[in-house]
């Protein structure tokens, strides 16, 4: 059964500090796995698009990490702000119209 | 440039009644989705588009009707709603190929049902 599952569910953070969040999947074959956030009420929004042959991939303070042999990545959040608070959804594609969300990961920065 | 329109935002319908969701873009995109986004559930895609006059099945089309009549519009019809089609609807497009390793979808601020 093809699956992406995140974690953890939530987290809260102190504004300033680091976090990471992490995407495990089992889809397969694997074409590409991107990272989207999602601000309470709003679309996702894409971050970052990997293929297969890419380790990492950053896009500001966010820094996505992808290991193909064991199936996992992760999404690195420096020096966070109030700002990031919002949800995180990671998706895997199989092939041509075949994508797997995860649930998301519900990141809460406080000052 | 708007980006990813959709209407209306919100909807209360009763059990049986009828309703169409729209969504348009402006950035001449081939590609169209409906999701569905349910609590603690990931997006499912219920139909999508890769061009005008094309529509496909998704994961969870049952219950759902679309049309894509005009490229940078796509509908989603609800014939007989069921509370089971409760949920948070959001549009998405795309320029290139769903899955191609460039494709980036652009999602559209979302509609919250209600199907009492």
């Amino acid at each position: 059964k093809n699956q992406v599952e995140q974690s953890p569910q939530s987290l809260i953070i102190l504004e300033g500090k680091n976090c990471t969040l992490q995407c495990n999947y089992t889809v397969s074959p694997f074409s590409n796995l991107r990272w989207y956030k999602q601000d309470t009420g709003r679309g996702p929004v894409s971050l970052t698009i990997m293929t297969f042959s890419e380790n990492t991939k950053s896009n500001g303070r966010y820094t996505a990490t992808l290991d193909a042999d064991t199936k996992q990545s992760s999404l690195h959040i420096t020096a966070s702000q109030l700002s990031d608070s919002a949800s995180y959804i990671c998706v895997v594609s199989v092939d041509f119209n075949k994508f797997y969300f995860g649930s998301g990961t519900k990141l809460n920065v406080k000052p | 440039n708007a980006g990813v329109t959709q209407t209306p935002k919100f909807r209360v319908l009763k059990t049986g009644q009828s309703m169409t969701l729209l969504c348009a873009q402006d950035m001449n995109h081939e590609y169209m989705y409906w999701y569905r986004q349910d609590p603690g559930m990931g997006l499912r895609l219920i139909h999508y588009s890769v061009g005008e006059g094309t529509t496909a099945k998704g994961e969870v089309p049952d219950g759902y009707n679309v049309s894509r009549l005009k490229k940078q519009n796509f509908l989603l019809g609800l014939e007989s709603a069921a509370p089971s089609q409760t949920s948070v609807y959001f549009c998405a497009s795309s320029y290139s190929m769903p899955g191609g390793n460039t494709d980036t979808q652009y999602f559209g601020p979302g509609t919250r049902l209600t199907v009492l």
